[in-house]
């Protein structure tokens, strides 16, 4: 079996601040994901990578940079922290776009 | 509109109940997967169902294309059952997930 680590577990920033969450799978798994969950909402694709240097815009995309340095890794960016901001940011990776598996989050609150 | 709708919104059950969650969506199917994920938690695959009927212990899954709609059948519903239910639908081209069930069992 593998495993997804995300880091930090938590992340409490600033308005304005730019924020990197980081990504890691063991599974060798061609496409990663991330993914943006409010409370009490379904998840909603940030952005996805098919290979390593591969990105993909998925529908938040805005407001967020990604990076795919290598297969095993996939780390997003925010680039604006918004005031009062709060969701759980989902890293997932799957072979091709079949099962995807998903990492434990990291948890954004935004002074 | 949204993609993926998901019914009911929650779901409150004694323990030992059946549920049946559901899953309609707008567009083709490519493929289909639920997830569970408990509160605070990460999100665990339950099924990987484009089409067809899956079972898993108490847990059923049935896609069917041309009505374009899932379900997912628990049966004898335990206490450990309560959190998130989603689905998400992949249309070959994007990923859409539902907005998900909240399950709570009572013992």
């Amino acid at each position: 079996g593998g495993i997804i680590t995300q880091t930090p577990k938590f992340l409490i920033g600033q308005e304005g601040q730019k924020l990197t969450l980081k990504c890691q799978q063991n599974f060798n798994h061609d496409t990663m994901y991330w993914y943006r969950q409010d409370s009490g909402k379904g998840l909603r694709l940030i952005y996805y990578s098919i290979t390593e240097n591969d990105l993909q815009k998925g529908d938040l995309s805005e407001g967020y940079d990604a990076s795919r340095e290598k297969k095993s890794s996939f780390s997003l960016t925010v680039t604006s922290a918004q005031k009062n901001e709060m969701a759980v940011f989902l890293c997932a990776s799957s072979i091709a776009r079949d099962t995807q598996y998903f990492g434990p989050g990291t948890r954004l609150l935004v002074l | 509109g949204q993609q993926v709708q998901q019914s009911p919104a929650s779901l409150v059950l004694q323990e030992g109940e059946n549920a049946e969650l559901q899953c309609n969506f707008s567009t083709s199917l490519n493929s289909m997967q639920w997830f569970y994920q408990r509160p605070g938690g990460s999100l665990v695959s339950l099924f990987y169902n484009p089409s067809g009927t899956k079972q898993s212990g108490r847990l059923t899954s049935t896609t069917v294309i041309k009505e374009r709609r899932s379900s997912l059948h628990i049966s004898s519903s335990q206490t450990t059952d309560s959190g998130t239910y989603l689905c998400a639908m992949d249309d070959n081209n994007r990923i859409f997930f539902g907005d998900g069930t909240q399950l709570v069992v009572k013992p």
